[in-house]
C-alpha cells in the first residue's frame, strides 16, 4: 500500500529560527515526490522531486529528496510569519492516477 | 484564467439530503479529482477522471458520485449526506495526467457541514 509519514505533526518556532520537515514514503514504482504549502485555502505547489541528492530551491525553502532511504526534507531558513501554513507531503501512487498525501505538518511562526 | 473553480464555498446540509459540489477548471486540463481534507487526516482522494467519460474512484468513495461530461466539468454529488461526510472538499486538476507532472492546482475549497 502506498503511504506517506510526515513529521512532526506540528512545530511552533520564533522568526528567524531555522526548521526541517520530514517525509517518509513508500510507494512502488516512484516517480516523483511533491510539497505542497496551504495557508488558509487552497494547497499550492512547491516543489517536485525526482531525483536522488538534487537540492531544490525557492528563496528561503530548499527540499532534497534521498531515493535510497525513500525520503524527503524541507527546510525553510530564516523563518518569517508568513511561512506558518500547513506543508503537505504527496508521491504520485502506483498506478500514476493519483497523489498520495501525508497528513501534513502545521507550522506555526511567532514574532 | 480563473484556474479551478468550486461552488458552493459553504454549505450546511441536513442528514440524508443530497446535494451536488460544483468544480470547473478553464485550463483545459484532463486529469480532474476531488479529494477531502479532516484534521489530522490529510487530504484524501474522493474519486477522479482522466478525461471526459471517464471516472474512477480513489481511496474514499462511498457516498459520492461523480460524471465527466466535458471536459471543464467534475460535479461531486452526495446522495445521502451523514455527518461522517462533514469536511472540506477541495476539487484539483492537472495537464496530462498527476502521472506525467504531479503537479495539481487546486480550487479554493468547499466546507461542507452535515447536521
Amino acid at each position: 500500500e502506498d503511504k506517506v509519514v510526515q513529521s512532526p505533526l506540528s512545530l511552533v518556532v520564533h522568526e528567524g529560527d531555522t526548521v526541517t520537515l520530514n517525509c517518509s514514503y513508500e510507494v512502488t514504482n516512484f516517480r516523483s515526490l511533491l510539497w505542497y504549502k496551504q495557508e488558509k485555502k487552497a494547497p499550492t505547489f512547491l516543489f517536485m522531486l525526482t531525483s536522488s541528492g538534487i537540492e531544490k530551491k525557492s528563496g528561503r525553502l530548499s527540499s532534497i529528496l534521498d531515493k535510497k532511504e525513500l525520503f524527503s526534507i524541507l527546510n525553510i531558513t530564516a523563518t518569517q510569519t508568513g511561512d506558518s501554513a500547513i506543508y503537505l507531503c504527496a508521491v504520485i501512487n502506483q498506478a500514476g492516477t493519483a497523489l498520495i498525501f501525508g497528513k501534513g505538518t502545521t507550522l506555526s511562526v511567532s514574532s | 484564467n480563473a484556474g479551478v473553480t468550486q461552488t458552493p464555498k459553504f454549505q450546511v446540509l441536513k442528514t440524508g439530503q443530497s446535494m451536488t459540489l460544483q468544480c470547473a477548471q478553464d485550463m483545459n486540463h484532463e486529469y480532474m479529482s476531488w479529494y477531502r481534507q479532516d484534521p489530522g487526516m490529510g487530504l484524501r482522494l474522493i474519486h477522479y477522471s482522466v478525461g471526459a467519460g471517464i471516472t474512477d474512484q480513489g481511496e474514499v468513495p462511498n457516498g459520492y458520485n461523480v460524471s465527466r461530461s466535458t471536459t471543464e466539468d467534475f460535479p461531486l454529488r452526495l446522495l445521502s449526506a451523514a455527518p461522517s461526510q462533514t469536511s472540506v472538499y477541495f476539487c484539483a486538476s492537472s495537464y496530462g495526467g498527476v502521472g506525467n507532472t504531479g503537479e495539481l492546482f487546486f480550487g479554493e475549497g468547499s466546507r461542507l457541514t452535515v447536521l
